[in-house]
């Protein structure tokens, strides 16, 4: 069993779009959290979720919001897609707010 | 500057030898991580630091708080360690990550 799984796996689709980005993980974690690297592999965390709690990276854009509707699940939307937003997003959980994390397979968006 | 520096940015190495990773960090922490990131993208943790040194098989990670210093090593290295590893320093809900070490081991 995946411990924390995304999907889709791949994602391409035009500017302008919006597209949503699932995550799921079977730990019973109480945190969860999403990340970006970009181009050079450079990697940025975008929010992290701890019992309800939403903690935002304020660099991040507001047309990307997280959405949890339960403790195992924390989805990522993103409004009027731009070609920046091309990466490889990564969705992980910990025990905790600090603990070792365990991280999805990734999210690799192209936005044409 | 970035707030988390890694060196060397790039490594090769022979089979068998010793490797060590360095990481500095200028920002307070509550937790070191250091992750690895295997050619096909995924990434797994391998350690969390707060003080002192863990070890998991060949892998063992320092941290030295007052010199705000991490360094990971590997011990009889093999091809199958190649990969980028990257430290991170997690302070509350902030992590800030080094820009990684590519690390390539020749047989």
């Amino acid at each position: 069993d995946t411990a924390v799984s995304q999907t889709p796996k791949y994602l391409v689709t035009q500017m302008g779009n919006d597209k949503s980005i699932k995550c799921e993980q079977n730990l019973g974690h109480d945190t969860m959290y999403w990340y970006k690297q970009d181009s050079k592999k450079f990697l940025k965390i975008m929010f992290s979720y701890n019992n309800k709690e939403l903690i935002i990276n304020e660099t991040v854009p507001n047309r990307f919001s997280p959405k949890s509707p339960d403790k195992a699940h924390l989805n990522l939307h993103i409004n009027s897609l731009e070609l920046g937003d091309s990466a490889v997003y990564f969705c992980a959980s910990s025990p905790g707010p600090v603990g070792t994390q365990y991280f999805g397979p990734g999210t690799r968006l192209l936005v044409l | 500057k970035n707030e988390v520096e890694q060196s060397p940015q790039n490594l090769t190495a022979q089979e068998g030898e010793f490797i060590t990773i360095n990481c500095s960090y200028s920002v307070g922490i509550s937790a070191l991580h250091w992750l690895q990131q295997h050619p096909g993208g995924g990434i797994v943790s391998l350690f969390m630091l707060s003080s002192g040194k863990k070890k998991h098989g060949r892998l063992i990670a320092t941290i030295n708080i007052q010199e705000k210093h991490s360094s990971l090593h590997i011990t009889a290295s093999h091809p199958r360690d190649s990969a980028v590893y990257i430290c991170a320093a997690h302070n509350n809900n902030d992590m800030r990550f080094g820009a990684g070490t590519r690390l390539t081991v020749k047989p």
